[in-house]
């Protein structure tokens, strides 16, 4: 089965920055990545899929690169809303998630 | 309003069973794949099942393979997952969340609240 891996696991920033989270594929998936947003105690909200696209709603701060095995999600500007937890996932059977990055307060 | 209503969590003793349900209200099952995520206290997401639009395409985590069924009731509009022979490990918030397309191999747009599956003697 394919791993998902994140970098880091905590981030501290502040507001106003950008910051940049990691996803690696023990295997390549192209571009079958998809990110979601938790915050504690809700369900997560689906953020970028196929590595870039901007799912409807979502601001235009939050932006996705990368194919294959390596992948990054970017949050520019950062927002006091922003800071929740972070997690890639890669769109195909078994749909394995990262362990998650939290973005927390510097 | 596009909408996910779970239930049918609690407390069961380890060895029991349990039937979640997810009720579906804006759009028709048949049109969106369907899946179940869970999540242990204080730990990540685990994708748990996965259903297609057609009724195909169902597929398990390997921790709940041969433990779990998903089906679902078009007539209701309705997911479920039927899980035996529950665990200790197996406590976590369980949430139904919808894909984003009639194909399993989508990202989940719409999730559910979560319904507590707590697995204690």
């Amino acid at each position: 089965d394919i791993q998902m891996t994140q970098s880091p696991s905590t981030l501290s920033a502040s507001v106003g920055d950008t910051v940049t989270i990691t996803c690696r594929a023990s295997q390549s998936i192209g571009t079958w990545l998809a990110w979601y947003q938790q915050k504690p105690g809700k369900a997560p909200q689906l953020l970028i899929y196929m590595a870039s696209t901007l799912h409807s709603g979502v601001s235009s701060r939050f932006s996705g690169s990368g194919s294959g095995t390596a992948f990054t999600l970017t949050i520019s500007s950062l927002q006091p809303d922003d800071f929740a937890t972070y997690y890639c996932q890669q769109n195909n059977s078994p749909w394995a998630f990262g362990q998650g990055t939290k973005v927390e307060f510097k | 309003e596009v909408q996910l209503l779970e239930s049918g969590g609690g407390l069961v003793q380890p060895g029991g069973s349990l039937r979640l349900s997810c009720a579906a209200s804006g759009f028709s099952l048949s049109s969106f794949a369907m899946n179940w995520v869970r999540q242990a206290p204080g730990k990540g997401l685990e994708w748990v099942s996965s259903i297609g639009g057609s009724g195909f395409g169902i597929s398990y985590g390997d921790s709940v393979k041969g433990r779990t069924t998903i089906s679902r009731d078009t007539s209701k509009n309705t997911l479920h997952l039927q899980m035996k022979g529950l665990r200790i490990d197996d406590t976590a918030v369980y949430y139904c969340a919808r894909s984003l397309g009639i194909a399993v191999i989508n990202p989940f747009d719409i999730w559910g609240q979560g319904t507590l599956v707590t697995v204690s003697s």
